[in-house]
């Protein structure tokens, strides 16, 4: 079955790096995706990776990916104010065109 | 401008009232969701839609409804066998079923319903 898990919480001070980390348990994901939820909001595509890379780098964020423990991280450099948000992994499985969602990591950065 | 819209942004309801909450797109997608988000327990499915005038349940379909009619439009329907509608309701739509796309879900701002 499918399953994706994130550590609820992460507090960095402004100017340092966030890496946010998830694990998923369905060895078929085709595509991994983080998106981001600010306040009161719906969310935004961040960034993705095919399930064939392990690493994709675009601006400030750096996705890692480690099929072998399923394990997928986002990691955001110079992390600023505007970063503070709730991040979600998903995991899409096949052609399957829904995917399933983590719990959420709320990020939260200090001055 | 496309994109996917949602209504109202706050909804009250009381206890045994059916309740519907509005979504539309005009991004031309296939597919179409409904997920419930409740504080530390991220996303869950509600109902997707891959295609007009079908749809599937999904990981808490029970005590809500919806229908798609209309490519454009997915309205769900809280009804009163739903035990804890408070929540905030997110739809979001996607290309649909093509391999190899990346089909990014594009998400509405979200109404958030409260039970009185």
């Amino acid at each position: 079955g499918e399953d994706v898990e994130q550590s609820l919480f992460l507090s960095v001070r402004e100017g340092d790096s966030s890496v946010i980390n998830c694990t998923y348990t369905d060895s078929s994901s085709t595509y991994l995706y983080w998106y981001k939820q600010e306040p009161g909001a719906g969310l935004q595509l961040l960034t993705y990776i095919f399930s064939n890379m392990d690493m994709k780098q675009d601006q400030r964020l750096t996705v890692l990916l480690n099929k072998k423990d399923k394990h997928l991280s986002l990691r955001i450099a110079d992390t600023q104010t505007g970063d503070s948000a709730i991040y979600f992994c998903a995991e899409r499985t096949g052609t399957a065109s829904k995917l399933t969602f983590g719990t959420g990591t709320r990020l939260q950065v200090t001055l | 401008d496309g994109g996917i819209t949602q209504s109202p942004k706050y909804l009250f309801r009381k206890e045994g009232q059916n309740v519907t909450l509005s979504c539309e797109q005009n991004l031309n997608h296939d597919a179409m969701y409904w997920y419930r988000q409740d504080p530390g327990q991220g996303l869950r499915l509600i109902y997707y839609s891959q295609i007009v005038n079908d749809f599937q349940k999904g990981d808490i379909a029970e005590g809500y409804s919806v229908s798609r009619e209309k490519k454009e439009s997915f309205p769900l329907t809280v009804t009163s066998a739903q035990k804890n509608p408070t929540a905030f309701y997110l739809c979001a739509s996607s290309i649909g079923l093509l391999a190899g796309v990346v089909n990014e879900q594009f998400f509405g701002p979200g109404t958030r319903l409260t039970v009185l």
